[in-house]
């Protein structure tokens, strides 16, 4: 079945605690990106790659990391979380950006105390 | 600022009836854009889109409208029926960023 999976589904953790939460895709996608969505702002871009070892900042960047180092593998990296980056988060992959859909993954709700 | 508006929080709509939900844009370099329906506890999932060299796109009972003097783009879906009841998400394209507007709930009521 083609998806997008992502772990942890829930995740409850203290300031400043180093966190990774994983991503991955079987279709061979080559786009994918992160994005974290917020009550009344909907969902804001965090980083997206093109392609491996090829990634960019997207709207929300500041206080995380991505890595590409396989294809189907993008983790999100929260170096350092704090209580602002409590949210849900969206993990998401399309075959290219030739204006295809996004696949989104389940979700990750995160809480930072 | 957001470049991507839904101000409509939520919408209710008699099953059966049309449901419009609305979308408007302030930059003009977008030229894809595209709906995508978000139930709980999922992630959201894709519509239905258009390119800005239309004006309308037709998938069953969903039509995306735009009209891109006015940069504002509608998702009418006729009829209406309590499965689509959900978060309606408007999305644009501006060179490799997706831009995401806020969100609508729509609840169809039976």
């Amino acid at each position: 079945e083609a998806q997008v999976t992502q772990n942890p589904r829930y995740l409850i953790t203290v300031t400043g605690k180093k966190l990774t939460v994983t991503c991955s895709q079987n279709m061979n996608h080559e786009y994918m990106s992160w994005y974290r969505q917020d009550p009344g702002l909907g969902l804001r871009q965090i980083y997206y790659s093109m392609n491996v070892e090829v990634t960019d900042k997207g709207d929300v960047p500041e206080g995380y990391k991505v890595s590409r180092k396989e294809k189907r593998n993008f983790p999100l990296i929260l170096e350092s979380p704090s209580p602002n980056q409590t949210s849900l988060y969206f993990c998401a992959s399309s075959l290219d950006l030739t204006y295809n859909e996004q696949f989104f993954g389940p979700g990750t709700r995160l809480t930072v105390l | 600022d957001q470049q991507v508006k839904q101000n409509s929080p939520s919408l209710s709509v008699q099953e059966g009836r049309i449901s419009i939900l609305n979308c408007d844009y302030t930059n003009s370099m977008f030229d894809y854009f595209l709906w995508y329906k978000k139930y709980p506890a999922e992630g959201p999932t894709f519509l239905i889109s258009i390119s800005s060299i239309k004006d309308k796109n037709e998938d069953g009972r969903f039509t995306v409208f735009l009209n891109k003097s006015a940069k504002h783009l509608s998702l009418h879906i006729v009829p209406s029926q309590p499965g689509d009841s959900a978060v309606y998400f408007c999305a644009a394209i501006n060179g490799q960023n997706f831009v995401f507007g806020p969100g609508t709930r729509l609840s169809v009521l039976p």
